[in-house]
């Protein structure tokens, strides 16, 4: 079993729908949780950050689920702009810092 | 600020070959990665350097791979010889720290294909 895992996707979404997606863990230990966001043939950016109470930053939301080991990243009124693939990045408590990336969830944002 | 720089951007060998890539983290930051991104998947932490030392090699394949960070600054990463199997993108992050909130930056990558 993969320890990060996402739905390649690709989700095609109207300009100025909403879209949402999941990852699962299975490291029931993991620390810290990410939104990485990488353009084709671009490097990973960090998107978000994701806390435990869920969190906003402008038209995405993130929201983690420690019992069912899932996080979720949900994007309002999506721009062109938002067409990339959207890692799910998790670091468990007993690395320094080791990063566990999924394989991405493309989102394709369609005028 | 400047970013991570890597080089080169694209490398093509043959199998049996041997290459090396060449990392410049942001400046003062003490942690180095190196992960390897194949073709639809995500990065996969190849090594972790804080300082000049090595904090996390385990998934690096000691016996064709090798990174140094020699003063705790630049780092290579070096594969002798290749195989078909490392055609990937070759990221290198840094992070002021390890651990925590601390952010990974990541360079451009070099895309590596292995014939």
């Amino acid at each position: 079993r993969k320890e990060v895992e996402q739905d390649p996707g690709p989700f095609n979404v109207p300009e100025g729908a909403t879209v949402a997606f999941n990852c699962t863990y299975s490291n029931s230990a993991s620390q810290s949780f990410f939104w990485y966001r990488q353009d084709c043939r671009k490097e990973p950016k960090l998107l978000m950050s994701v806390y435990s109470s869920g969190n906003e930053d402008g038209r995405f939301t993130a929201q983690l689920n420690r019992a069912s080991q899932y996080i979720s990243l949900l994007i309002r009124d999506s721009k062109l702009s938002d067409s990339a693939t959207y890692l799910c990045v998790v670091r468990p408590t007993d690395s320094w810092g080791k990063l566990q990336f999924g394989a991405g969830t493309q989102v394709v944002v369609t005028p | 600020e400047a970013g991570v720089a890597q080089s080169p951007r694209y490398k093509i060998i043959e199998k049996r070959q041997s290459v090396a890539f060449w990392c410049n983290p942001i400046s003062g930051h003490a942690t180095l990665y190196w992960y390897q991104q194949i073709l639809g998947q995500g990065p996969k932490l190849l090594i972790q350097f804080q300082n000049n030392g090595v904090v996390d090699d385990s998934q690096l394949p000691k016996d064709r791979f090798s990174a140094e960070r020699l003063k705790g600054v630049d780092s290579t990463l070096k594969i002798q010889p290749a195989k078909l199997e490392d055609s990937a993108v070759y990221l290198c992050a840094s992070s002021l720290g390890a651990g925590g909130a601390n952010e990974q930056f990541f360079g451009p990558g070099t895309r590596l294909t292995v014939l």
